[in-house]
C-alpha cells in the first residue's frame, strides 16, 4: 500500500456541482496537509490538520471545506467553484506537524481539478 | 517571515551533463528545516532530502549531491550525469522549528535530453 493515496485522480466539475476530493495515508502520521498547485504558481498551502484538528486555515474561500474525520482520512469538499479553481489539489501528511522537529510531509500524486 | 527561492525558472541539459538546482532561503530562526522534492510529470511531490540546521555536512546519494551553505543561505542539488529520467520540476523548501509550514520555492523545471 503506498504511503499518501488520492482519490479521484482527475475530476472535471462544473460550477454548480458539489464534490470531494479524499486523501488517505498509511503511514501512522498525525498531521495531513492540503496544497493548492495551479499554472506557473508556488505551491500554496491550504489547510494543515494534527491530530484531526484545524490547525491552519490560509484564507481559503468557503466554497473549500476540509473535513478530517480521523487521523488517516482528509477531504476537501467542493461547492461552488470558479474556473479559477482549476489546479492540482495535493495531500501531505507529516509524522507531527511540520514546525518542531521538521518532520517531513510526505506527498500522495493529487487530482487534477478542471472546473468547467 | 520565512522565504525560498530558487532563481533559475527552467534548465535544459544533454544527457551525461551535470546540473545544479539553486536554493536560497531566508529566516530569523535559528532552527530550521530545508528539503528538495522532484515532482515528475505524474504529478506527485517525491521526498529527496531533509537537513536541519545544525547539520552543514554535504551529502551525496548515487548522483545526487547537495551542498548546504549557511553563510550564503544556500541549499544547492547538484545532479551529476543527468538522465533524461530526471527530467521534472524540483521544488526546495523551507520550515521554521517554531511554524507549521513547509514554504516551497517557485520550482525550477530541468529538461535533460538525449
Amino acid at each position: 500500500e503506498t504511503g499518501v493515496t488520492q482519490t479521484p485522480r482527475h475530476l472535471v466539475m462544473g460550477m454548480t456541482n458539489k464534490k470531494s476530493l479524499k486523501c488517505e495515508q498509511h503511514l501512522g502520521h498525525n498531521a495531513m496537509y492540503w496544497y493548492k498547485q495551479s499554472a506557473k504558481k508556488p505551491l500554496e498551502l491550504m489547510f494543515v490538520y494534527s491530530l484531526e484538528e484545524r490547525v491552519e486555515n490560509n484564507s481559503v474561500p468557503s466554497r473549500f471545506s476540509p473535513e478530517c474525520p480521523n487521523s488517516s482520512h482528509l477531504f476537501l469538499h467542493l461547492h461552488t467553484l470558479q474556473p479559477e479553481d482549476s489546479a492540482l489539489y495535493l495531500c501531505a501528511s507529516s509524522q507531527n506537524l511540520a514546525g518542531g522537529q521538521g518532520d517531513t510531509q510526505y506527498f500522495g500524486p493529487g487530482t487534477r481539478l478542471t472546473v468547467l | 517571515a520565512q522565504k525560498v527561492t530558487q532563481a533559475q525558472t527552467e534548465i535544459s541539459v544533454v544527457e551525461k551533463e551535470d546540473v545544479t538546482l539553486d536554493c536560497v532561503y531566508e529566516t530569523r530562526d535559528t532552527t530550521y528545516y530545508l528539503f528538495w522534492y522532484k515532482q515528475p510529470p505524474s504529478g506527485e511531490l517525491v521526498f529527496l532530502i531533509r537537513r536541519n540546521s545544525f547539520d552543514e555536512q554535504n551529502e551525496i546519494s548515487g548522483r545526487y549531491s547537495w551542498n548546504f551553505q549557511k553563510s550564503t543561505s544556500s541549499f544547492n542539488f547538484t545532479i551529476t550525469a543527468s538522465q533524461v529520467v530526471d527530467s521534472a520540476v524540483y521544488f526546495c523548501a523551507l520550515s521554521e522549528a517554531r511554524g507549521n509550514k513547509l514554504v516551497f520555492g517557485a520550482g525550477t523545471i530541468l529538461r535533460v535530453k538525449s
